[in-house]
């Protein structure tokens, strides 16, 4: 079956640790995105990339890094210069502007 | 201005009633709409989209836009108690040389269906 695989499902993050999160597909999407959820709130975009070895920055992307190296990987780095990364993550792709993204089921990241 | 904004909530309506979700957005140039719904605790899952203005219905579910006033809103018929979960609004921007563009969402509007 087609999708997005995101992993792990939990992370936990001690102070000063970089973390990395998994995000897959086999849509043949061209287009991926990280969001950011953080309780009651909505999303935030973070980095997106439409082609391999391209990607730009979203609204929030201080503190975090990502590489885009194979069309079906996106995987987004949370650097220890992400002072407040506790939330829900959400990678999505897409293969059309006019239509909606298909989303993984998420990564929750806890600092410890 | 948030570029996407929709009601305060929480909302809550008994079962069987129309519940009514609104949204508004500030670029003019946006071109697709999308209302997802989110269970708590897991993904959101795209439920309507809607390209051009008037309505466009999907069994239970009526979404309406209105470029002119920047108002896109959905509307959900007979609501179930499983109809309980946030619903978000997101817009589609497109930045100058993009083919895909990016969702900005709205905050969300959490609605809860009682017996």
């Amino acid at each position: 079956d087609g999708g997005i695989t995101q992993s792990p499902k939990y992370l936990f993050r001690k102070e000063g640790q970089n973390v990395t999160l998994s995000c897959e597909q086999n849509l043949n999407h061209d287009a991926m995105y990280w969001y950011r959820q953080d309780p009651g709130q909505g999303l935030r975009l973070i980095y997106y990339s439409q082609i391999v070895n391209d990607f730009q920055k979203g609204d929030i992307a201080e503190g975090y890094s990502v590489s885009r190296e194979k069309k079906e990987s996106f995987p987004l780095t949370v650097t220890s210069a992400q002072k407040n990364p506790t939330a829900f993550y959400l990678c999505a792709s897409n293969y059309d502007r006019a239509y909606g993204y298909t989303f993984g089921s998420g990564t929750r990241l806890t600092v410890v | 201005q948030k570029e996407v904004e929709q009601n305060s909530g929480p909302l809550s309506v008994p079962e069987g009633a129309i519940a009514s979700l609104n949204c508004t957005y500030s670029d003019r140039g946006s071109q697709s709409f999308f209302w997802y719904r989110q269970y708590s605790g897991k993904s959101p899952e795209l439920i309507m989209s809607i390209y051009s203005n008037g309505d466009k219905e999907d069994g239970r579910f009526t979404a309406q836009l209105n470029k002119a006033s920047q108002y896109v809103s959905l509307l959900i018929r007979d609501s179930q108690p499983s109809d309980s979960a946030t619903y978000l609004c997101a817009v589609n921007i497109l930045p100058g040389g993009t083919s895909y563009g990016k969702l900005t969402f709205g905050q969300g509007t959490i609605l809860t269906v009682h017996p």
